[in-house]
């Protein structure tokens, strides 16, 4: 059976700072994995996906995410962090096979501090 | 939010009457998606369609159903509300044009309803 987690509830961060949100997965095969933001009373929006090749995939608002097959990890990252940042966001996975479905973690809040 | 609309946007309705909402999108994808999210929960699948007249369960489809008769429109019904569905419905849809394309989705911008 295929997971994710996203181990922190909240993460606090300073303007200007960089910034990590963690996400561990679990899938028997190679993974899709996928970031989403959601600003306040908005849908998710996508923000970038790994599928295959370069394990730094780089996505909409200077985020990057890095896949790390070995530790079972895509982190998304961000160099220096704006207040515009704040909001909550969503890791998810789906794994090889065509009856998979895609899965989202429980969100981490990111509050950007000014 | 990518040509897709919810309606209602917000709705209060009581213990077991019937509710619809809708998803409309202007986009002709082929893939559409009703999820509901809840706090500590996320985003649960409830239905989703992968074509007209062609839907399939998701996770947490007791208490839904849904229906496809055009490419542009998704409907979800709650038979017979209770106070577990209360939540924040989104609707999302996928491209189909490469297995890869249809792996992102993009999200509605959700119907808050209330079931008192």
């Amino acid at each position: 059976a295929q997971s994710v987690a996203q181990p922190e509830d909240q993460v606090n961060v300073a303007e200007g700072n960089p910034l990590t949100v963690k996400c561990t997965y679990s899938v028997s095969g190679n993974p899709y994995l996928f970031w989403y933001v959601q600003y306040p009373n908005r849908g998710l929006q996508f923000l970038l996906k790994y599928i295959t090749g370069d394990n730094l995939v780089k996505g909409s608002y200077g985020f990057e995410a890095e896949f790390n097959k070995s530790q079972t990890s895509f982190h998304l990252k961000k160099p220096s962090a704006l207040v515009s940042d704040s909001a909550l966001y969503f890791c998810a996975v789906r794994g090889p096979n065509r009856d998979d479905k895609i899965i989202f973690g429980k969100g981490t809040r990111l509050h950007i501090l000014p | 939010d990518a040509g897709i609309t919810q309606s209602p946007r917000h709705k209060v309705t009581e213990t077991g009457t019937p509710v619809t909402l809708r998803c409309h999108q202007t986009e002709n994808h082929r893939y559409m998606y009703w999820y509901r999210q809840d706090p500590g929960h996320g985003l649960r699948l409830i239905h989703y369609s992968y074509g007209v007249k062609d839907t399939d369960k998701g996770e947490v489809s007791d208490g839904y159903s849904v229906s496809r008769s055009k490419t542009e429109d998704f409907l979800l019904t709650l038979e017979s509300a209770t106070s577990s569905q209360t939540s924040v419905y989104f609707c999302a849809i996928s491209e189909t044009s490469t297995r890869d394309s249809q792996e992102t989705q993009y999200f509605g911008p959700g119907t808050r309803l209330l079931v008192l």
